[in-house]
């Protein structure tokens, strides 16, 4: 199957720092990757949408001031969480479907990053 | 307005007995079904989906399941369990007819004792 990776798969930062998350498709084009967090024991919680070429569409309840999120090219996307706070540490996973007509497409998950936010 | 529940938070089975991780839909649309797999800090791998044919699919590492349009169910089988098939089985949903959101199932925590 297709391949999306992640970097990096961890983090520790301080409070108050910006962290930047990458997630790329390695063998296909995705016009569209979605975001994710995930709490210990829970089940994915989705961020927001992001489409080549245009701005995100974020779930309710997501700042996007604080969770920026750029989608440059066809093979990658970035998550950039904005002066992160103990509370934004979580696993992160990212998502990407290939191009192509059809909500039958399968979405293809990165391994995923740990933020710890001290 | 689609969701998905998996009735069982944790699953049992002996290794070499069949399993069944149980998962129910709910789309106003026509339903495409996956499931996916989690081991312990590792993002989702894909196992196998429905999206229209027949109803029993095949997927990875000797997965199955049965899609149910009358009991809107959609359970992933296994004839026979291995120990490293003990991880997280997320069962997801979307809706053919709109949208792009994957609606994702709690979970079901798979341990095979040997």
């Amino acid at each position: 199957g297709a391949v999306v990776s992640q970097h990096p798969s961890w983090v520790i930062c301080k409070s108050g720092t910006s962290v930047k998350i990458e997630c790329r498709s390695l063998d296909f084009q995705a016009t569209t990757m979605f975001w994710y967090r995930q709490f210990p024991k829970q089940s994915l919680m989705l961020m927001a949408t992001s489409n080549e070429g245009s701005k995100a569409t974020y779930e309710q309840g997501v700042e996007k001031d604080k969770f920026l999120i750029n989608h440059a090219s066809l093979t990658l996307s970035t998550l950039t969480v904005t002066s992160a706070h103990p509370e934004d540490s979580s696993f992160y996973i990212c998502s990407a479907r290939d191009r192509g007509f059809g909500l039958g497409k399968t979405q293809y998950f990165g391994p995923g990053t740990r933020l710890l936010v001290l | 307005a689609q969701s998905v529940a998996q009735p069982e938070d944790q699953v049992n089975v002996a290794e070499g007995n069949p399993l069944t991780v149980k998962c129910t839909y709910s789309v106003s649309g026509n339903p495409y079904l996956f499931w996916y797999v989690q081991y312990p800090n590792r993002g989702l791998q894909f196992l196998l989906k429905y999206i229209t044919g027949d109803n029993l699919v095949k997927g990875s590492y000797g997965f199955e399941a049965e899609f149910n349009k009358s009991q809107t169910s959609f359970h992933l089988k296994k004839p026979s369990a291995l120990v490293s098939d003990s991880a997280l089985y997320f069962c997801a949903v979307r809706d053919g007819n709109a949208g792009n959101m994957l609606t994702f199932g709690g979970g079901t925590r798979l341990m095979v004792k040997p």
